[in-house]
């Protein structure tokens, strides 16, 4: 069984620009969530999808949006890109919203330059 | 005050010692995880624990609903168990939404 894929792994982009992200869930799974890990903040929650619905969404400026599709990817767009915005930035899918195991992608690598 | 706090923030061990990290949490939680991360940023879910204790391997997990408290510990540690190691919990209103600590820097020397 696939693990969870995060596209791209690494990515330098300048400021202003604007990037999309994409995971891809382990089959069957249809909850996605995203986090953002900073030195300086740790593991932060950006949203959560479910049946392509936003569900949930962390304390983030508007410039960060994600959506889900059908097949349960899900893609997270950041624009006006910040110096700050450099970050790992982490899906997790599991089986379910409810108590079901969380399984990491290895992450994009984004750098803003 | 963060809603999960883990103690220590950084570890070092010999080969062969017994290790223990605590998390202690704030909130109601449906579900308490114990993740690791290894350098390049990769996280592996260690253990899910609504109750009691889980073991795996050398590794074992324990939570204490009524103290809000759980410890992750490692027997006869091994300089391959240098990693982070984070706690974060799933409160019983957000869904799939995990709250994490700080995590805890663990290096193990041969």
């Amino acid at each position: 069984k696939a693990g969870v894929t995060q596209t791209p792994r690494y990515l330098i982009k300048t400021r202003g620009q604007q990037v999309t992200l994409s995971c891809s869930p382990i089959s069957g799974h249809r909850s996605v969530s995203w986090y953002q890990q900073t030195p300086g903040q740790g593991l932060q929650f950006l949203f959560e999808y479910f049946s392509e619905t936003q569900r949930n969404k962390g304390n983030f400026p508007g410039r960060f949006s994600g959506r889900q599709f059908s097949n349960s990817r899900s893609e997270m767009n950041v624009s006006t890109l910040e110096l700050g915005d450099s970050a790992l930035y982490l899906c997790a899918s599991s089986f379910h919203r409810e108590v079901t195991e969380a399984f990491f992608g290895q992450g994009t690598r984004l750098t803003v330059v | 005050k963060n809603e999960v706090e883990q103690s220590p923030q950084n570890l070092t061990a010999q080969e062969g010692e017994f290790i223990t990290i605590n998390c202690s949490y704030s909130v109601g939680i449906s579900a308490l995880h114990w993740l690791q991360q290894h350098p390049g940023g990769g996280i592996v879910s260690l253990f899910m624990l609504s109750s009691g204790k889980k073991k795996h391997g050398r590794l074992i997990a324990t939570i204490n609903i009524q103290e809000k408290h759980s410890s992750l510990h490692i027997t006869a540690s091994h300089p391959r168990d240098s990693a982070v190691y984070i706690c974060a919990v799933r409160s019983r209103t957000s869904g799939s939404r995990l709250t994490f600590g700080e995590g805890t820097q663990l290096t193990v020397n041969p």
